[in-house]
Parts: structure tokens; sequence; C-alpha cells
């Protein structure tokens, strides 16, 4: 069964400053990643997908992949408030399409 | 507009008691899921459903049971509620049951059972 881990449990970084997340995954066979964000008391909602090794770029979000080190980050640049939130690493095989979601980082963007 | 509905929104069962949790979705999207999220564990998949009448289990399906009679709408029941049900409930809805697509989430069902 894939173990899907995140790291840290929580995080405070200041307004303007760059957070960075952390999500290691155990299946070798995984295909697709996504990163999603919970805001209190909302549903989450898909932040960005990865599919492929390397970084992919969306404004101040960029997503890197490393498939051999089972390894998949996220990073905000320019930390708003609003960004403040619930975050989520999910990651499915290609033959298991369910998606296996991390226990979450909290981050807290401190003005 | 793309949307998932939920109903209701909170909800406070006696143990032992029926609960029915429903979900919408305006996308006609074919495969839908229940996950429940407690603290520290993430979002936990109950079970999934890939179209009308055609549902499986997921991580955690002991003391659940779904319905999908219509493509946009989909059923979670709980019978006999359990003290340890008591979380909050997610339903989210996805073109395909690949992992490829994104899910669609909707606003989450608070369930407490006393």
């Amino acid at each position: 069964q894939q173990k899907v881990q995140q790291s840290p449990e929580s995080l405070i970084v200041p307004e303007g400053g760059m957070a960075s997340l952390n999500c290691t995954f155990s299946d070798r066979n995984s295909q697709y990643f996504w990163w999603y964000r919970q805001h209190s008391g909302e549903g989450p909602k898909a932040l960005m997908s990865i599919f492929s090794n390397g970084d992919k770029k969306e404004g101040r979000f960029t997503a890197h992949l490393n498939k051999a080190s089972l390894h998949v980050s996220l990073h905000i640049k320019d930390s708003q408030p609003s960004d403040s939130a619930l975050y989520f690493c999910a990651v499915s095989t290609l033959n298991q399409g369910k998606l296996i979601f991390g226990q979450g980082t909290k981050l807290s963007i401190k003005p | 507009d793309m949307k998932v509905t939920q109903m209701p929104r909170y909800l406070i069962k006696r143990m032992g008691e029926n609960v029915l949790l429903e979900c919408g979705q305006d996308m006609s999207h074919e495969t839908m899921y229940w996950y429940r999220q407690d603290p520290g564990l993430g979002l936990q998949l109950i079970y999934i459903s890939y179209d009308v009448d055609s549902n499986s289990e997921g991580d955690i399906p002991k003391g659940y049971r779904v319905s999908r009679k219509k493509r946009e709408h989909f059923s979670l029941i709980l019978d006999s509620a359990k003290t340890n049900q008591t979380s909050v409930y997610f339903c989210a809805s996805s073109f395909s049951g690949t992992g490829g697509y994104e899910q669609y989430f909707g606003p989450g069902t608070r369930l407490t059972v006393l």
C-alpha cells in the first residue's frame, strides 16, 4: 500500500518569504502527483499537478518532482496571508487511479 | 459553474442511529468519491464510484455503504452510527477515475455521533 508522508507538519513563514513543503512516497510506480490546498472551513482545492520529473511553475508556486528519490516538493514564493492553509500532497499510480493523500502541512503566513 | 454540493453541512446523531449524507455535482463527472478527514490523518478514501451502480471500496469502507442511482448524485450511508465515525466527510468528483484528473471537492459535512 502506497505511503505518502509530508514534512514539516506545520510551518510559519513571514509575509513575502519562501515556503517549502516536502512529500515522500513509497511506490516507484507512482505516476500522478498533486498538491491540494484547504482553507479553514472549506473543502480541498487542487493547486497544481506535476507528472514529469523536474520543475513546474505556476505563478508564485513551483512544484518539483524527483521520482528516483521518491520526492515531490512545493515552493511558494512571496508568501501572502491568503496562502495560510492546510496543504496536501496526493499521489496515484498508473494502474490504481485513486489518490493517496499525505497527512498535510499547516502553513501560516505571519504578517 | 463547476460545483460539488453536500447536504447537510452539520449533523448530530446518537450512536445507533442511521445517517444519510448526500452529494451532488453539476459537471457530469463519471467518478465520485467519499472521504473522511481526521486531524493528522489527511483524507482517507471510503468509497469510489466510477458511474451509476459501479461502486468500489476505498481504504476504509467498514461501517459505510454508498448509493449512486444518478450520475450527478452520490450518497453515503452509515447504518447504526458509531462514535468513532465522528468526522468531517468530503465528497469529490472528477472527469475520470484515473489519478491524472483534478478532483473537485464539496464543502464537507461535519458529523458528530454522540
